[in-house]
């Protein structure tokens, strides 16, 4: 167990929709990253927050949004969801330089 | 840019044999880090090693042993005595060390190692 957790683990949902990832980091832990998944594009950093604060971007798409919350847990909003996002979607986190990253079990995204 | 290419995209050897992944490399800075994540059938990505790029010693953990050479800008990953529980896609990872409080990790497309009892 990786001490990161992420809800929900499996997600269902048609094209068009909203969806909300959830992500608690370890304890005492300030970045958070989101990564995707999927078959054709591999694992891909999306976004990373430091302690509350976009720290850097990377290939995600502007339906796309996240956050990172004064308790530092983190969100990743999915919105009018195509099925080309049908992926997995992890968080990580790490401490606060130059260490390894931890990842949570991802969340499954289905767009049916 | 950061670049790093896992060509062996599929490998598969018999219980018991030795196997090496290889993880090749790209990077301007001179300062980076070099990871190996284990990602088995269960979906989650298991963190296995961190080396920087001021250390060039190779690492043994138990049967995974690691060399990095930075002259060919390689990280391999060698399993010896493979067992089942090996069988997984394991990913070479590679981070920016210049940019304070960004660890993001550009990844290899991955290598699927399946051990066959």
């Amino acid at each position: 167990d990786s001490g990161v957790t992420q809800t929900p683990k499996h997600l269902i949902t048609a094209t068009g929709q909203r969806v909300t990832l959830r992500c608690s980091p370890r304890s005492g832990d300030l970045s958070v990253y989101w990564y995707q998944q999927s078959l054709d594009q591999g694992l891909q950093f999306l976004i990373q927050y430091y302690n509350g604060e976009e720290r850097a971007k990377g290939n995600i798409l502007e339906r796309f949004s996240a956050q990172q919350f004064p308790d530092l847990h983190s969100e990743l909003n999915l919105s009018s969801l195509e099925l080309g996002d049908s992926a997995l979607y992890f968080c990580a986190s790490s401490p606060l330089v130059r260490t390894e990253a931890f990842f949570g079990q991802g969340t499954r995204l289905t767009v049916v | 840019a950061q670049k790093v290419t896992q060509a062996q995209t599929e490998i598969s050897v018999v219980e018991k044999e030795d196997v090496t992944l290889d993880c090749v490399y790209e990077t301007r800075d001179t300062t980076y880090y070099l990871f190996w994540y284990k990602q088995p059938p269960s979906g989650e990505l298991v963190f296995l090693i961190r080396r920087n790029s001021f250390d060039e010693q190779n690492e043994i953990s138990g049967r995974y042993s690691w060399n990095f050479q930075k002259s060919t800008s390689s990280f391999n990953f060698t399993i010896t005595a493979s067992q089942v529980v090996d069988s997984a896609v394991y990913f070479c990872a590679l981070s920016d060390g210049s940019n304070f409080g960004n660890e993001k990790l550009t990844f290899g497309t991955g290598t699927r190692l399946t051990i066959i009892p």
